[in-house]
Formats: C-alpha cells, structure tokens, sequence
C-alpha cells in the first residue's frame, strides 16, 4: 500500500515552454502533498504544501508565479514549471500523505527535468 | 549554517560491516528524525522515524536521537549490498506552519562491497 506514481519520469523541454508534472496517490487519498527539489548531490528542498480543494503554500524563495501547484482531487496533485529555464533543470518529487503525519509520507519516484 | 548537516561520505565498507551515519541539527524546535533509503534517480523511501529523544530498533536498522546534543544516527548491523544506496536524514518540528514539512540533510552515499 502506499504508493505514489508520478508522470512523467523524465522530460525534457526547451527554454520558454511549460512543463506540468502529475503526482498521484495510487492507493489512498492524500489530503496533502508535498513537492520537493533535489539538486545532483544536493539534498531535497521543499518547495510548496498543497492541501486538496486549496491554494498551495510556498516555500520562502520559490517563485509562486512560476512553480503553478494545483491539488484538485485527493488523489492528483500537478506542478506546472512555467516559462522554463536551462536552471530549472533539477529533480522534482512529490510526496503524499493522509494526515500530514511527519513521518507518514509517501514519495513518489521523482521527475528528471532538463531544460535545453 | 544549515539546518541540518549530513557528511556527504561517500562511504564504503566491506559485506557485514557495522554502518553508522549521522546527522548534526541546529533548530531546538525539531520533535520528529527519520531516516530515509533513497537509490539513484527513485524517491526516497522511510526507514524509520523517532519522536524526541531516545533509540528505535528494527531489523537491522538503530535510530538513535539526543536532543540534547541535537545529533541522531542511524546503525546499519551486518550491512548488505543491497544496502548500497543514499540515506537522508529529515527532521521536522510539528504543528503549526511546520506541520507536516521535512528539512533533510544532505544525504550519505553508502556503498556495501562484497
């Protein structure tokens, strides 16, 4: 049980177009979500909180207008990386969970981003 | 200064060694420590979590907290190759406007050679 998919595994775009990446909760309903960013041999860093049916709640620093969270369903969470840039190119995953539990959440395998 | 530091390793040990990775923190408010087992391009995966001060055992696996010294650890016995992976520490403080969110160390490369 417990088991978060995301869509696509790896993208790659070019400069000045829109990416969206699909989160979702396979096997239960996540009233939250999580969606992290993972440099090479860098940590994960949280970038925004989202709670289903509300808007996302952003990290200090992440650019809310570029990074779109939307959390429509218990079981779907999207990030759309707007206008994006050879910097952006990074690691993206999300985690869900039924509680907001600390230790009660579930990643997803992550999304290979790169930015040509 | 981070929040949370980890020793990037890489580390390398024979088949059946004793594994000890750790995490230094500087944020009093953290309550909850969790290891996670992250392999290459996957998401991480928990291994185990503890609240507060104290040791956890499962399996194989040790966690150790002291808040005190704000320092936890993880002890990997007879470690395996199929332990060969990244290991992350992530802290968390609780409720409030923290409820829920991770702050991870920088994670530990662990190779088991046989």
């Amino acid at each position: 049980g417990a088991v978060v998919s995301q869509h696509p595994s790896w993208v790659i775009c070019k400069s000045g177009t829109s990416v969206k990446i699909e989160c979702r909760s396979l096997d239960f309903q996540a009233t939250t979500m999580f969606w992290y960013r993972q440099f090479p041999k860098q940590s994960l860093m949280l970038m925004a909180t989202s709670n289903e049916g509300s808007k996302a709640t952003y990290e200090q620093g992440v650019e809310k207008d570029k990074f779109l969270i939307n959390h429509a369903s218990l079981t779907l969470s999207t990030l759309t990386v707007t206008s994006a840039h050879p910097e952006d190119s990074s690691f993206y995953i999300c985690s869900a969970s039924t509680s907001g539990i600390q230790y009660e959440q579930y990643f997803g395998p992550g999304t290979r981003l790169t930015v040509t | 200064q981070k929040e949370v530091e980890q020793d990037p390793g890489p580390l390398s040990v024979p088949e059946g060694a004793i594994v000890s990775l750790n995490c230094t923190y500087s944020n009093s408010a953290f309550q909850y420590f969790m290891w996670y087992r992250q392999y290459s391009r996957k998401g991480p995966e928990l291994l185990m979590y503890t609240y507060s001060s104290g040791n956890k055992e499962d399996g194989r696996f040790t966690a150790q907290v002291d808040k005190s010294s704000k320092y936890i650890s993880l002890f990997i016995r007879d470690s395996q190759p199929s332990d060969s992976a990244t290991y992350l520490c992530a802290m968390s403080a609780g409720g409030g406007t923290s409820y829920g969110k991770l702050t991870f160390g920088q994670g530990t490369i662990l190779t088991v050679h046989p």
